[in-house]
């Protein structure tokens, strides 16, 4: 069975500094990896995943995650945060090639103070 | 392209109403699928369709149907409402190849 923690349920940052989102994942494969985002009353839209191509992956809004398999990590960065990335974020995996069975984590809120 | 499109996008329900979730996609995606979410707890896998005719139960199936009669339609019934039951539905649709899911807006459901 495959499980994804995150390991914040809120994480708060000033405008233009970093922004750190940790996810760390357990399967029996080797997982393909996402994060998502949701902004309030919205649907959830892809950032980035990983495909056991490059280990550091870029998405949309300058976002880009490290998959570290010794770490068991996949965690979302940005340089300088802006307020319009005050949103929630998931960590999600998808293992044994099925991809219409994803393991959600419960998500991080992230807060963008001026 | 409309994408993953639901509706209705907000409903209330009394205990006991059954309805119908509606949604459709026009990207010809084979996979199709239904998740609720709730506070604190991510989204949770209700069904799920690899193709027109082909359903399966998730994570948290019980309470709802589902059926696949086109490759574009994949509507969720509750058939008897309760309580529990009040939460945001996504549905997603999906290539077996992309990896990648697409989410429609939602469908907000309170059931009192």
């Amino acid at each position: 069975a495959q499980s994804v923690t995150q390991l914040d349920s809120h994480v708060s940052v000033s405008e233009g500094t970093p922004v750190l989102l940790r996810c760390n994942y357990s399967s029996s494969y080797s997982p393909s990896l996402f994060w998502y985002v949701q902004h309030p009353n919205k649907g959830l839209q892809l950032l980035l995943k990983y495909t056991s191509a490059a280990t550091l992956v870029k998405g949309i809004n300058g976002f880009e995650a490290e998959f570290k398999k010794s770490e068991t990590s996949f965690h979302l960065t940005k340089p300088s945060a802006h307020m319009s990335d005050a949103a929630e974020y998931f960590c999600v995996a998808n293992s044994g090639g099925s991809n219409y069975k994803l393991t959600f984590g419960k998500g991080t809120l992230l807060t963008v103070n001026p | 392209n409309a994408g993953v499109t639901q509706t209705p996008k907000f409903q209330v329900l009394k205990t006991g109403q059954s309805m119908t979730l509606q949604c459709a996609q026009d990207m010809n995606h084979e996979y199709m699928s239904w998740y609720r979410q709730d506070p604190g707890m991510g989204l949770r896998l209700i069904h799920y369709s690899v193709g027109a005719g082909i359903t399966d139960q998730g994570e948290v199936p019980n309470g709802y149907n589902v059926s696949r009669s086109t490759t574009e339609d994949f509507p969720l019934r509750l058939l008897s409402a309760a309580p529990s039951q009040t939460s945001v539905y996504f549905c997603a649709s999906s290539y077996m190849e992309a990896g990648t899911q697409y989410f429609g807006p939602g469908t907000r459901l309170l059931v009192l």
